[in-house]
């Protein structure tokens, strides 16, 4: 069974760094892409990222371009996303998603900007 | 950015009848492989997101067959043949063809 458990979520300040991970079980990692995805309370989704099974290929959502980093180790089935110049706008449930387009989702963690 | 929009955004059905939910995007969604790259997801009230249809019409696995895709370019189509109490949520589409993916607005689904 394909399991996703995402961590690592919490309050922070405006401007502060957060690094979520996400830790994968029940399938091959390394031969699947995966992806960062968010939702806002009450909002809707968002794509923040996306890695390729040997993360030669990376992506990021406008609003997280140069801010985010997506990065993966494929030798602990471990997907990470590191957020710095965090921003009110940043919170969110972040989730993590395998595949190329998204076949299975985490449970989420909440990320909380606020000071 | 390629714009995706829904309709209608709230939809009351009864049960046991038809539903559909309608996804326009602002260009076509055809990649350049060949393949439409527009998933449906299913949000049922305090859970994760679940991928529904991928590939504009192809059913994930342990997906209802009340469930089917359709559409083609820039315009596409999710039906629920009978509608069933489980099936209350918001729906999303989403398209993965074009960089940045992105998503409808999402469309409530209740029982009326």
């Amino acid at each position: 069974e394909v399991q996703l458990v995402e961590s690592g979520g919490g309050l922070v300040q405006p401007g502060g760094s957060l690094r979520l991970s996400c830790a994968a079980s029940g399938f091959t990692f390394n031969t699947y892409s995966m992806n960062w995805f968010r939702q806002a309370p009450g909002k809707g989704l968002e794509w923040v990222a996306y890695i390729s099974g040997s993360s030669s290929a990376i992506y990021y959502g406008d609003s997280v371009k140069g801010r985010f980093t997506i990065s993966r180790d494929n030798a602990k089935n471990s997907l990470s996303l590191q957020m710095n110049s965090l921003r009110a706008e940043d919170t969110a449930v972040y989730y993590c998603a395998r595949g190329g387009m998204g076949a299975n989702w985490g449970q989420g963690t909440l990320v909380t900007v606020s000071s | 950015d390629v714009v995706m929009t829904q309709f209608p955004l709230s939809l009351p059905v009864t049960l046991g009848q038809p539903a559909s939910i309608f996804c326009r995007s602002s260009q076509s969604l055809v990649h350049s492989d060949g393949n439409t790259y527009l998933n449906w997801f299913q949000q049922r009230p305090g859970q994760s997101p679940r991928r529904l249809i991928y590939m504009v019409s192809d059913r994930d696995s342990g997906v209802p067959d009340r469930f089917s895709g359709s559409g083609s370019g820039t315009d596409f189509t999710l039906k629920i043949s009978r509608v069933e109490a489980e099936d209350v949520g918001v729906y999303y589409c989403m398209q993965g063809t074009h960089w940045p993916w992105t998503f409808g607005q999402g469309t409530k689904v209740e029982i009326k």
